[in-house]
């Protein structure tokens, strides 16, 4: 089945540092990829997708790359801020178990100033 | 802009007690779908439904009924809790076409004790 693997937390930075959290996956079919954030007490929120091998998704100086060499989806930010303090999960889904999507554990992520 | 509504946002319950999670989107939104989240676990879905009339269990249904009268709201039942169903509980809505980029509510907070 699909499954997906992300670091574990937390993940304790300096404002401006450099942030990356890896993630790697399971599939049967052919997935897309995801990132999505939970800020304090609230829902999840899509953060970036990438439907296909090499495409790069983007938002708010996130970025990801779909690696299908290496089953791979790593978020990064080259300078975080304190109200990106969150916890990020990664997904995917795949149309071969009906588009449904299966989630990372989650990585929490603690921005100090 | 409601988005998806999920009420309570706590709720202590006794073993055995039963109880209803409700959740509505106003999107006309005709994917919705329940999750639980348990630390380290990410979201895990619980019951899904395609349309109204129409519902299907995920990957942890046991324990918790669903029904999808109309096309807005879409209940989660607990019949007879237990303490392994402590967990924070997110309801999430999505159009067909594209079911995995989903909106999610923010979240029912269930203690059993």
């Amino acid at each position: 089945g699909n499954s997906v693997t992300q670091m574990e937390g937390p993940v304790t930075l300096s404002e401006e540092a450099f942030l990356t959290i890896n993630c790697t996956y399971t599939a049967t079919g052919y997935p897309s990829l995801f990132w999505y954030v939970q800020y304090p007490g609230e829902g999840l929120q899509l953060l970036l997708k990438a439907t296909k091998a090499d495409d790069k998704g983007s938002n708010k100086g996130f970025e990801a790359t779909y690696r299908k060499e290496t089953t791979s989806f790593h978020l990064e930010k080259g300078s975080v801020q304190v109200s990106d303090s969150a916890v990020y999960f990664c997904a995917l889904s795949d149309q071969a178990a009906g588009n449904k999507l299966t989630f990372g554990g989650g990585t929490r992520v603690l921005v100090k100033p | 802009n409601a988005g998806v509504t999920q009420t309570p946002k706590f709720q202590v319950l006794k073993t055995g007690q039963s109880m209803t999670l409700q959740c509505a989107q106003d999107m006309n939104h005709e994917y919705m779908s329940w999750y639980r989240q348990d630390p380290g676990m990410g979201l895990r879905l619980i019951h899904y439904s395609v349309g109204a009339g129409i519902t299907d269990q995920g990957e942890v249904p046991n324990g918790y009924n669903v029904s999808r009268s109309t096309t807005e709201d879409f209940p989660l039942r607990l019949l007879s809790a237990a303490p392994s169903q402590t967990s924070v509980y997110f309801c999430a809505s999505s159009s067909i076409q594209e079911i995995a980029e989903a909106f999610f509510g923010q979240g029912t907070r269930l203690t059993v004790v």
